[in-house]
């Protein structure tokens, strides 16, 4: 069955820091896709990065890393220099041949000026 | 290019009452999924339509139905109220249905239900 773990329910640091959300996964089939959304207070889930899962390669966009490690079963996000903007909830969330989407407990981001 | 749109955006109710969402996606893409998000339970999985039929559907009562329309659009109803379905509920819609693995869902900003 699909289950995507995200461990850390709640996170604060103070800005400009680096923050790494973990995320584990678990699938009985081969062909995956991984998925992160943010969640501001408005209440949309904004896309941020999919991966599937015979790309390892990891992702890089401006201040935002992407970690996939299929020896793990993990897919963990990493805001570098974070700023106060990217406080929201963030969610992992996984696809495979079951073909729904199905999302972790999530992990609310606090950045402190 | 508007996004995903959900009415009513709040709404309240009381025990045994019905309600009824609406969901319009983004022009031109043919899935809709519904979500139920409660801060125990999480982002859970309603139903997911496309071109009109229901293609999948999550572990939720029969009081949960959805159906969609000839231009897309879908409404999602419960029935008989409880105090457990206060949640927010969101629609996502996407071009592809589900079954493509690669689709990527483009949320509205929901619809948050109280029941009293």
């Amino acid at each position: 069955a699909q289950k995507v773990t995200q461990a850390q329910t709640e996170i604060s640091v103070v800005e400009k820091e680096d923050v790494t959300l973990d995320c584990v996964y678990e699938t009985r089939d081969t062909t995956y896709y991984l998925f992160w959304y943010k969640q501001p207070p408005s209440g949309e889930l904004v896309f941020l990065i999919r991966r599937n899962s015979f790309d390892e390669q990891n992702e890089i966009s401006g201040r935002y890393s992407w970690n996939f490690q299929k020896s793990t079963s993990s897919f963990n996000f990493t805001i570098t220099a974070s700023q106060v903007v990217d406080s929201a909830v963030y969610f992992c969330a996984l696809k495979d041949g079951a073909q729904k989407l199905v999302f972790g407990q999530g992990t609310r981001l606090t950045i402190n000026p | 290019k508007a996004g995903v749109t959900q009415t009513p955006r709040y709404l309240i109710k009381t025990r045994g009452q019905q309600v009824t969402l609406s969901c319009s996606p983004i022009s031109g893409h043919r899935s809709v999924s519904w979500y139920q998000q409660t801060p125990g339970q999480g982002l859970q999985f309603l139903f997911e339509y496309f071109s009109e039929t229901q293609r999948n559907k999550g572990n939720f009562p029969g009081r949960f139905s959805g159906r969609q329309f000839s231009n897309s659009r879908s409404e999602m109803n419960v029935s008989t109220l409880e105090l457990g379905d206060s949640a927010l509920y969101l629609c996502a819609s996407s071009l592809f249905g589900q079954r493509s693995g690669a689709n990527v869902l483009t949320f509205g900003a929901g619809s948050r239900l109280t029941v009293l």
